[in-house]
């Protein structure tokens, strides 16, 4: 069975930073990509970042501006994020997210198939 | 940035046909993606690659896409069907995912 175990969220001053962790099991880890998408208070989905299997190549949303890094530990089956500067308006529920990927004749595609239940990150203060 | 645009809420009623819209300039050429999400849940893929089916998932769920618009069908709408859906694809390089804003869908 799949799971996906998210920590590390809180309460952070604005200007702050933190580290979230999710702990991966019941697949093989370093063949997937990863991703982080977050959901703010009564508000829609928004993707985050993503790193690939081997954890050389990664992604970011362009309106994190630097501000997250992204990473991976094949080793012990985990994933992180690292934000600084956060903000207000980084309070969220984030989700670690395995995203699968896939590529036709033409364009490579990810997608999310399995999904931690999250970790509450709530800038304030 | 590249942005996936849905209407925010839509209301049918049981046994009614919901059609839920997502536009997006890169869509003639990308893939859309549906997500359902039920309240204090984490989202679950729908449809993928515009139109397949995930195993599962009740044959009165249906995608298609044309032009710059996908759309999320579902015929006969049940009241367990009443969630958020959101539309996911990426922009013409491929680097950048986005989700559309979620459209709340009431059965009732």
């Amino acid at each position: 069975e799949v799971q996906l175990l998210e920590s590390g969220g809180g309460l952070v001053q604005p200007g702050g930073s933190l580290r979230l962790s999710c702990e991966a099991s019941g697949f093989t880890f370093s063949s997937y990509a990863m991703s982080w998408v977050r959901q703010a208070p009564g508000k829609g989905l928004e993707w985050v970042s993503g790193i690939s299997g081997s954890g050389d190549t990664t992604y970011y949303a362009d309106s994190l501006k630097g501000r997250f890094t992204i990473s991976r530990d094949n080793s012990k089956n985990m994933l992180y994020l690292q934000m600084s500067s956060l903000r207000a308006d980084d309070t969220a529920l984030y989700y670690c997210a395995s995203w699968k990927k896939y590529c036709t004749s033409i364009n490579c595609y990810f997608y999310f198939d399995y999904w931690g239940q999250g970790t509450l990150v709530t800038v304030s203060s | 940035s590249y942005e996936l645009t849905q209407p925010p809420s839509m209301s049918v009623s049981p046994g009614q046909t919901a059609r839920i819209t997502c536009s997006g300039d890169a869509l003639p050429k990308k893939y859309a993606y549906w997500y359902q999400q039920k309240s204090g849940q984490a989202p679950a893929l729908v449809i993928y690659e515009d139109s397949k089916r995930l195993s599962g998932i009740p044959e009165r769920f249906s995608g298609s896409s044309s032009g710059a618009v996908a759309t999320l069908t579902i015929s006969g709408a049940q009241v367990e069907d009443e969630a958020d859906y959101y539309c996911y694809s990426t922009d013409r390089s491929g680097n950048q995912w986005v989700f559309g804003g979620g459209t709340k869908l009431t059965v009732l």
